[in-house]
C-alpha cells in the first residue's frame, strides 16, 4: 500500500519563528490534505492541496505530485500553532485516507 | 451545511465487556465512512472503511468489528474489549468523488480498565 513519510517527528521553536513541515508519498494520490490535531485531539482541517499552492493567513502549502511531497509552511509561528501536524493521502483506489505519523510542533513563547 | 457526530466523547470500560460507538453524519447521502484509532502519542490507525450500507473494508485485524446499517451511520463494535483496545477512536466521512476533502469528528477516548 502506500506510504507516507513525514518529517521532522518533532520541531521545538520560540514565539516568531517559521517553519517548513514535509510529507513524501511514495505513489501516485488523487487527494492530499494537512490536518492540525489540537491538544484536545480534535482534527482540524488546514489545508485539500492535490497539487499546487494554497495560503491561509500565516500558514500556506504547496504540493509537488509529479515529485510526490508536499509542504507546509507556518510563519510568524504562535503558541496556538503547537499540537500534531499530520498529512494524510488517499490512495489510487479512492477510498482509504491514508496519515503518516505526524510532526509534533511545540512553540514557547 | 453537513456535520458529523460521535459519541460518547469519553467512555471508561472494563476488560470482558462490550463496546458500541457511534457516528452520524448529516447533510449528504452516500458518504464514504471511516473508523481510525489513535493510540496515545501515536498517528492514526485505519481501522475500517464502508463505501455503501452494509460494505465494510476492515484494514487491520483485530478485536473490533464495524457495521452500516444506514446510509449515514456506521457503527464499531467489540464483544469483549481488551487493554489493548484503549484509545482516541475518531469517525471521519468524505463524499466521493468531490469534494474528496475528508471531515472528522471530535473522537472517543476509551480507557479500558
Amino acid at each position: 500500500g502506500i506510504q507516507v513519510e513525514q518529517s521532522p517527528p518533532d520541531l521545538i521553536l520560540q514565539e516568531g519563528a517559521n517553519s517548513t513541515l514535509r510529507c513524501n508519498f511514495s505513489d501516485s494520490v488523487n487527494n492530499l490534505q494537512w490536518f492540525h490535531q489540537n491538544p484536545w485531539g480534535q482534527l482540524i482541517n488546514l489545508f485539500y492541496i492535490p497539487s499546487g499552492t494554497k495560503q491561509n493567513g500565516r500558514l500556506s502549502a504547496t504540493t509537488v505530485a509529479t515529485e510526490r511531497y508536499s509542504l507546509l509552511y507556518i510563519s510568524s509561528s504562535q503558541t496556538t500553532d503547537s499540537g500534531v501536524y499530520f498529512c494524510a493521502v488517499v490512495d489510487q483506489a479512492g477510498t482509504a485516507l491514508i496519515f503518516g505519523k505526524g510532526t509534533t510542533l511545540s512553540v514557547s513563547s | 451545511s453537513q456535520t458529523i457526530h460521535q459519541w460518547p466523547a469519553t467512555l471508561v470500560q472494563p476488560v470482558g465487556s462490550p463496546l458500541s460507538l457511534e457516528c452520524t453524519v448529516e447533510g449528504t447521502s452516500n458518504p464514504n465512512l471511516y473508523w481510525y484509532r489513535q493510540a496515545a502519542g501515536r498517528g492514526l490507525q485505519l481501522l475500517f472503511y464502508s463505501v455503501g450500507i452494509g460494505q465494510i473494508s476492515s484494514e487491520v485485524p483485530q478485536n473490533l468489528s464495524a457495521s452500516r446499517p444506514q446510509d449515514r451511520q456506521f457503527i464499531l463494535s467489540s464483544k469483549k474489549l481488551l487493554l489493548s483496545d484503549s484509545g482516541f477512536y475518531l469517525c471521519a466521512w468524505r463524499h466521493p468523488p468531490l469534494p474528496f476533502e475528508a471531515f472528522f469528528g471530535q473522537g472517543t477516548r476509551l480507557t479500558v480498565v
